[in-house]
């Protein structure tokens, strides 16, 4: 099946810095990505939908201008978590769809687990 | 709004044992189904889809699922279980057709399982 590779897995970072996390789709090419948020013992919930070559698309409740989100290539996308704060800390995982058998299936990458302190 | 329950936040059966995690959704119409498996710090696994025709479907590791559209289920089953199957298993629905939808995901049942 297709490949979705994150980078990186794991992150610890000092509060009021930013992070970044790449989310690649390594053979196949994904017009659209989407982000997930999972914290501890709960399911994903959906963050925003990573458009190539437009803007995201967030869910409600989340904060655009502090998760910046660019999707400049068909094969890449990027989370930018802004001034980070220990509330940020979460386990977050990118999808990407692709062509599977005449249907579009989602492939996740292995998640990354940012921890601010 | 769709939704997904999955009933059974914890569940630990024998290894060799059978196994049915329940998954109920509310959707419009018929969405398409899934089932994920998520081991400790990594990303998701699919095991199986639905999409339409036979309601029974089979997926990798020896599982199966049966869609009731009657009672807005999707079970998950397996026959005899593996120690490796511990893991927690997200049921999921998506919109049908759509070539870019989002998942709604349930909330997970953790599976714990006993040699």
């Amino acid at each position: 099946g297709a490949v979705v590779s994150q980078h990186p897995s794991w992150v610890i970072c000092k509060s009021g810095t930013s992070v970044k996390i790449e989310c690649r789709s390594l053979d196949f090419q994904a017009t659209t990505m989407f982000w997930y948020r999972q914290f501890p013992k709960q399911s994903l919930m959906l963050m925003a939908t990573s458009n190539e070559g437009s803007k995201a698309t967030y869910e409600q409740g989340v904060e655009k201008d502090k998760f910046l989100i660019n999707h400049a290539s068909l094969t890449l996308s990027t989370l930018t978590v802004t001034s980070a704060h220990p509330e940020d800390s979460s386990f977050y995982i990118c999808s990407a769809r692709a062509p599977v058998q005449g249907n579009t299936e989602a492939f996740f990458g292995q998640g990354t687990r940012l921890t601010v302190v | 709004a769709q939704s997904v329950t999955q009933p059974d936040i914890h569940i630990t059966v024998s290894e060799g044992a059978s196994l049915e995690l329940r998954c109920n959704y509310s959707y419009g119409a018929t969405p398409y189904l899934f089932w994920y498996v998520q081991s400790p710090g990594q990303g998701l696994q699919l095991l199986l889809k639905y999409f339409s025709g036979d309601t029974l479907v089979q997926g990798i590791k020896g599982f199966e699922a049966e869609f009731k559209r009657s009672q807005s289920s999707f079970n998950l089953r397996k026959p005899s279980v593996h120690w490796s199957d511990a893991a927690e298993y997200f049921c999921a629905v998506g919109p049908p057709g759509g070539t870019a939808s989002k998942l709604t995901f349930g909330t997970g049942t953790r599976l714990q399982v006993t040699l």
